[in-house]
């Protein structure tokens, strides 16, 4: 089955800086890349995703990469701010008609102002 | 705007007290879904559902049973907790399809004594 890295499982940046959370996984036929972001004591919330046939993907500070060959995608935060401490997660959702979506184990990011 | 609660946001329970985890949604998805969600491990899937009355076994089923006896609600249960059910236990529901958003409810915090 698939099975999903996520590094780093901390992320400290300075209010401005660029964050890059990286992600590996195994199923070939994974062909949908979600990544959540949790605030603390909320629930996961899809920020962006990115389908297989699509290399990039970009929405105003946040951009997500995908490399098929390498079977690796990465979230990339630009200009990053206060607000954008959370809990990241990245998932990847398996093959077949129903594949679910087997979830990365987290990325704590702190935003330092 | 999607709406997916959840019966309590907090439950404490004694150990072998049979314990039931109501989710409920209103937009009509046909996907359900529980998670446990552990710090270091990530989000889990327990149990899934696609449709009324159907359920499949995720990840780490043992000990958990569910129910789905209309299509907005979605049962988790615990036949007899035990203290490695302490938890924080997320639902979430999507349309049908492998690519589809997963939305997820506020989680219910158990703790089992």
């Amino acid at each position: 089955g698939e099975n999903v890295e996520q590094h780093p499982s901390t992320l400290s940046v300075q209010e401005g800086d660029s964050a890059v959370i990286k992600c590996t996984y195994s199923d070939s036929a994974s062909n949908y890349f979600p990544w959540y972001k949790q605030e603390l004591g909320k629930r996961p919330q899809l920020i962006i995703d990115i389908r297989s046939n699509v290399g990039e993907k970009k929405d105003q500070r946040i951009a997500v990469t995908l490399n098929k060959t390498a079977k690796h995608f990465s979230l990339h935060i630009t200009e990053t701010q206060p607000e954008d401490s959370a809990v990241y997660f990245c998932a990847a959702r398996g093959g077949g008609s129903q594949g679910n979506l087997i979830f990365g184990k987290g990325t704590k990011l702190s935003v330092k102002p | 705007d999607v709406k997916v609660t959840q019966s309590s946001r907090y439950l404490v329970k004694r150990t072998g007290e049979k314990v039931f985890l109501e989710c409920v949604q209103d937009m009509d998805h046909e996907n359900m879904f529980w998670y446990r969600q552990d710090p270091g491990l990530g989000l889990r899937l327990i149990y899934f559902s696609y449709d009324v009355k159907m359920k499949e076994k995720g990840d780490i089923p043992e000990g958990y049973s569910v129910s789905r006896e209309k299509k907005e609600r979605f049962s988790l249960i615990l036949e007899s907790a035990s203290t490695n059910q302490t938890s924080m236990y997320l639902c979430a529901s999507s349309l049908p399809g492998g690519r589809k958003t997963q939305y997820f409810g506020p989680g219910t915090r158990l703790l089992v004594l």
